[in-house]
């Protein structure tokens, strides 16, 4: 089945700083990559996604990358606040079908701290 | 519109019991996903449930079992519970179409303690 995995398991910056969060995956049919954001205590967040038939998406301030030949996609994140502080997710499925249907596989979790 | 909804919100068991949570997705999804978040797993897909059907189950035990109404919304049930069950559970709606829209949107979940 689908392994996805990601770096860093925590990431400090300073506010304003960019921050950059990594996943590779593992399954070639899998075909959506949603980013998901959770603070303490609360739900993740759906933040940004992109799908297999795009290169990169932007939205705002947050951005992802995806590169299929090498199984990887990359969460961006400019001029980050204090206010992104939190825990944040990558995942991976296929939205057409096989064994990762309905299914994400998710990352381990990046811990990210932005300092004022 | 109203989001995913869990109840209850706590729930405390003791070794042996079983349990049932409920789950109530976004209006017009029919597509369920449960997960099992804890510290050092992190989150694992449980199963995912489509008008009334299971598509996908994920790694579980047989003690973990689900299932969806007509009118979409899901309950899962985990018997003769463990320590290691404690966790938080997220449910996850989607409209759940085979090359659709696919994002999943979570609901609180419902932390769960077994002692």
């Amino acid at each position: 089945g689908e392994n996805v995995e990601q770096h860093p398991s925590t990431l400090s910056v300073q506010e304003g700083d960019s921050a950059v969060i990594k996943c590779t995956y593992s399954d070639s049919a899998s075909n959506y990559f949603p980013w998901y954001k959770q603070e303490l205590g609360k739900r993740p967040q759906l933040i940004i996604d992109i799908r297999s038939n795009v290169g990169e998406k932007k939205d705002q301030r947050i951005a992802v990358t995806l590169n299929k030949t090498a199984k990887h996609f990359s969460l961006h994140i400019t001029e980050t606040q204090p206010e992104d502080s939190a825990v944040y997710f990558c995942a991976a499925s296929n939205s057409l079908g096989g064994t990762s249907y309905g299914k994400l596989t998710f990352g381990q979790g990046t811990i990210l701290t932005v300092h004022p | 519109k109203a989001g995913v909804t869990q109840t209850p919100r706590y729930l405390i068991k003791t070794r042996g019991q079983q349990v049932t949570l409920s789950c109530s997705p976004i209006s017009g999804h029919r597509s369920v996903s449960w997960y099992q978040q804890t510290p050092g797993q992190g989150l694992q897909f449980l199963f995912e449930y489509f008008s009334e059907t299971q598509r996908n189950k994920g790694n579980f035990p047989g003690r973990f079992s689900g299932r969806q109404f007509s009118n979409s919304r899901s309950e899962m049930n985990v018997s003769t519970l463990e320590l290691g069950d404690s966790a938080l559970y997220l449910c996850a709606s989607s409209l759940g179409l085979a090359g659709g829209a696919h994002e999943q949107f979570f609901g609180p979940g419902t932390r769960l303690t077994v002692l």
